[in-house]
């Protein structure tokens, strides 16, 4: 079975602060992890994807991850907040990299603020 | 890019009628899409798999009766709620993996709120 936790519901920061919005994953095979952001009345938007090639992964809008075996998590980290960044942001694991057998295990999502 | 259209994005029903949700693929085919589920403070919850041509497939839990299914086209998926309730109340997100399933594409979801 996997599963995923985000720490904190809601977190805010300054823009131009950082940003660091906690994933731990729990899974019995090797994990493919994802994180995916969603902005008011629209779709969940894919940010960034790791699928075991380099454990630093740079996704879209200047988003990172890193996914670190040892700690099971995958934190999602900007250097710089922007105000365009407010959104919810879900962390989701899979046993697939891809493919119809695409199946997600989402956690319960972080809303970001960003505070002028 | 690949769009997924989700309708409506919200509605609100009697207890004991039925909706329909409609999941539309609009520039690439799907011949398999996923029905998520979403209570307020909670996950995104799997539902089932939808697949083209052939019944769907649900998860553990879900009942297959309640939640009706229909993949008809390679563009189209539909999920009627049958004789809903008010613990029926929820956010419903529909997706679709791309052709080559490397990506998926997520409708803006319906939020369904059963009187």
């Amino acid at each position: 079975a996997q599963s995923v936790t985000q720490l904190g519901s809601h977190v805010s920061v300054s823009e131009g602060a950082l940003v660091l919005l906690r994933c731990n994953y729990s899974s019995s095979v090797p994990p493919y992890l994802f994180w995916y952001v969603q902005y008011p009345n629209q779709g969940l938007q894919l940010l960034l994807k790791y699928t075991s090639a380099a454990t630093l992964v740079k996704g879209i809008n200047g988003f990172e991850a890193e996914f670190k075996k040892s700690e099971t998590s995958f934190h999602l980290t900007k250097p710089s907040a922007h105000m365009s960044d407010a959104a919810e942001y879900f962390c989701a694991v899979s046993k697939n990299s891809g493919g119809s057998n695409y199946k997600l295990t989402f956690g319960k999502g972080t809303l970001l603020t960003v505070n002028p | 890019g690949a769009v997924v259209s989700q309708h409506p994005s919200w509605v609100i029903c009697k207890s004991g009628t039925s909706v329909k949700i409609e999941c539309r693929s609009l520039d690439f085919q799907a011949t398999t899409m996923f029905w998520y589920r979403q209570f307020p403070k909670q996950s995104l919850m799997l539902m089932a798999t939808s697949n083209e041509g052939s019944k769907a497939t649900y998860e553990q839990g879900v009942e297959k009766d309640k939640f009706l299914i229909n993949h008809a086209s390679l563009t189209l998926s539909t999920l009627t709620v049958t004789s809903a309730h008010p613990e029926d109340s929820s956010f419903y997100i529909c997706s679709a993996p791309d052709r080559v399933g490397e990506k998926l594409f997520f409708g803006s979801g319906t939020q369904l709120s059963v009187l």
